[in-house]
Formats: structure tokens, C-alpha cells, sequence
């Protein structure tokens, strides 16, 4: 079945930039995502990539998808400590499937550490 | 805009009591879910619906009823609760379409079964 991989933690240090990094099983994603949630907090959506792009910029994000070979990252220009959050990757198989298609399969996340 | 609103925020229960959790959403999302997450293990499908009347079992559905009698309510039930059920619950909902279908998550509730 569908497997999303990311890294447990990361830690970086405030002005540098973080990326985080997720492999995804199924080549039929159709969108792949980034989630960030903050403690205590509901996930809020960061980003998201259609899979015939091979790279988005929002402002400090950019997100590289290397279809080929099922990865996904997320790269934070001028981390802030505000940038300390939980992030999640997660994909959404065949949007034309059907009923199922509407679910996205999460990652375990990755804890962004910030040190000031 | 509301977007989704989960109560309670926070819930203690003993074993074998029973309790819903409440998820409402104002934006006229035909797709709702519920997940679980818990330490190490991300966020787990619980179930899921794609319309009123409809609902569907996902990763993790044994300990929890759900029903939708309207599109904008999408309650979570517990009828025994256990401590393998202590974890924090998010509901989430889309417009079910094509596109990128973004899930908005509520603010999660909290429960504990001692």
C-alpha cells in the first residue's frame, strides 16, 4: 500500500535554511502537500505541488519534486524560530479514482527545531 | 468563517464510558474525516465520509462509530472507551472534487481514557 517517509527531527539554526525531506510509494500521486502544525494545534496547510511540476516558490518556501524518483522536499529560506513546528508530507493518489482519492496519506512528520 | 469546529477541546473519560466527539464545518465540504494522532505514529484515518448519508471505514476504524446526517455535522462516537483510544483527534474536511482538494483540519480535541 501507500507509505509516506520522513524524518523524525530536524534542527537547525536561526537565518539558515531548513529542508525537509519525504519519499512517497505511490506513483500515482496526483498532489503532494506540506502541512505544518504548530504545538497545540490543528495541521495548516503550507503548500501543495501538482505532480507535473518539478518545483514550486512561495515566498521563503520552495518545494522540489523528483517524480522519478518519489521525493519530495521542503526548503525554508531564513529559518525563524517561528518556523518551529511540526511538518508533515502527504500524498493524494489518483484524483480521478474515486471516493478514496479524497484521502491523503500523512508521513509521521518532522519536528523543526529552531535554535536562536 | 468558522471553517471546523471540534468540541470538546479536551475530554477525560474512564473505561467503558461513552462519548461523541463534534465536528462542524461552515463550508459546505461534501468530504469529511477523522484521524487519530499519536507519538510516532502521525496522523491515522479513522473514518471518513463523502456525503450525507455516506460513510466509509479507513486504517483504524474498531472502537469508533461515525454517521452524517447532514453536510455540515460529522460526530465521532466511542462506545467503550479504552486507553488504547487516548490520543488527540483531528477532523478534517475538503470540497471532494478534483483539484487539489485541501484538507482544513480543526483544531483537534484532546482525550484521555484512564
Amino acid at each position: 500500500g501507500e507509505d509516506v517517509e520522513q524524518s523524525l527531527f530536524l534542527s537547525v539554526r536561526e537565518g539558515d535554511s531548513s529542508v525537509i525531506n519525504c519519499t512517497y510509494t505511490d506513483s500515482s500521486s496526483t498532489y503532494l502537500y506540506w502541512y505544518k502544525q504548530e504545538p497545540g494545534a490543528g495541521l495548516q496547510l503550507l503548500t501543495y505541488i501538482f505532480s507535473n511540476m518539478d518545483m514550486k516558490q512561495d515566498q521563503r518556501l520552495t518545494v522540489l519534486l523528483n517524480k522519478k524518483d518519489k521525493h519530495l522536499s521542503l526548503r525554508i529560506a531564513d529559518t525563524q524560530t517561528g518556523d518551529s513546528a511540526i511538518y508533515f508530507c502527504a500524498e493524494r493518489p489518483d484524483a480521478y479514482s474515486g471516493a478514496g482519492s479524497y484521502q491523503l496519506t500523512f508521513g509521521k512528520g518532522t519536528k523543526l527545531s529552531v535554535i536562536p | 468563517n468558522a471553517g471546523v469546529t471540534q468540541t470538546p477541546k479536551f475530554q477525560v473519560l474512564k473505561t467503558g464510558q461513552s462519548m461523541t466527539l463534534q465536528c462542524a464545518q461552515d463550508m459546505n465540504h461534501e468530504y469529511m474525516s477523522w484521524y487519530r494522532q499519536d507519538p510516532g505514529m502521525g496522523l491515522r484515518l479513522i473514518h471518513y465520509s463523502v456525503g450525507a448519508g455516506i460513510t466509509d471505514q479507513g486504517e483504524v476504524p474498531n472502537g469508533y462509530n461515525v454517521s452524517r446526517s447532514t453536510t455540515e455535522d460529522f460526530p465521532l462516537r466511542l462506545l467503550s472507551a479504552a486507553p488504547s483510544q487516548t490520543s488527540v483527534y483531528f477532523c478534517a474536511s475538503s470540497y471532494g472534487g478534483v483539484g487539489a482538494n485541501v484538507l482544513t483540519f480543526g483544531a483537534g480535541s484532546r482525550l484521555t481514557v484512564l
